[in-house]
């Protein structure tokens, strides 16, 4: 089984939709992390968790909220669906530590907005 | 900011080829630098690491120097085969920030590998 799992893989969703991702992870890791990807933009962080308690705004925070239910589970929202979110979005998790910036990605989800 | 740039892509190549994708950084301090792939339909993964000036990465027949003099960290492999198309993404991580900037990865945008037989 995969150590990093997303929900659902793919998704088309209207403007205006509130839409939730999820991911979770078996890896035990303390931190986790979400992503965006668009062509020739690399990847962006929306959002990232040190543990349960400890939420951070990533460098694209707007129009996206998260909630980390637990330590193995993190999930993203957009309150309000538009379509310039639509793009490929990836869970990562990383242990505390000296291999902190190794980061292990989920298989991504696929979002468009019509 | 810190900040990544890779060369423009897509890079196509004959299987055998000689591989190299420049990347070069912008950062305060000294960072550490990662290249990740990713092999179609799947996340990211970590392909090999440098933390400090003059060290090399290595891994699956994958080389990068970490040069500060020039601030780069190019990737190189010697002879590519077809299971090495991919998106290949160079970052950095500063180990010296603090706070909430501790443990972030900055990435460039991104290179598409493809090999042909």
């Amino acid at each position: 089984d995969a150590d990093v799992t997303q929900t659902p893989r793919n998704r088309i969703t209207k403007t205006g939709k509130r839409i939730m991702l999820e991911c979770s992870q078996t890896k035990g890791h303390d931190r986790m992390y979400w992503y965006r990807q668009d062509p020739g933009l690399g990847l962006r962080l929306i959002y990232y968790s040190f543990d349960v308690k400890d939420i951070n705004k990533g460098e694209i925070s707007d129009g996206y909220s998260v909630s980390r239910q637990a330590q193995a589970k993190f999930s993203l929202s957009l309150e309000s669906a538009i379509p310039n979110q639509t793009a490929l979005y990836f869970c990562a998790t990383s242990a505390d530590g000296a291999s902190i910036y190794e980061q292990y990605f989920g298989p991504g989800t696929r979002l468009t907005v019509t | 900011g810190d900040s990544v740039t890779q060369m423009e892509g897509p890079v196509t190549l004959s299987e055998e080829a000689f591989l190299t994708i420049n990347c070069t950084y912008t950062a305060t301090g000294y960072p550490s630098l990662f290249w990740y792939v990713q092999y179609p339909g799947e996340g990211l993964q970590l392909l090999l690491k440098a933390t400090k000036a003059d060290d090399k990465g290595s891994n699956k027949g994958f080389e990068a120097t970490y040069r500060k003099e020039t601030t780069s960290f190019h990737l190189e492999k010697g002879s590519v085969q077809v299971s090495d198309s991919a998106v290949y993404f160079c970052a950095l991580s500063d180990p010296n920030a603090g706070g909430t900037s501790y443990g972030k990865l900055t990435f460039g945008q991104g290179t598409i590998l493809t090999v042909h037989p």
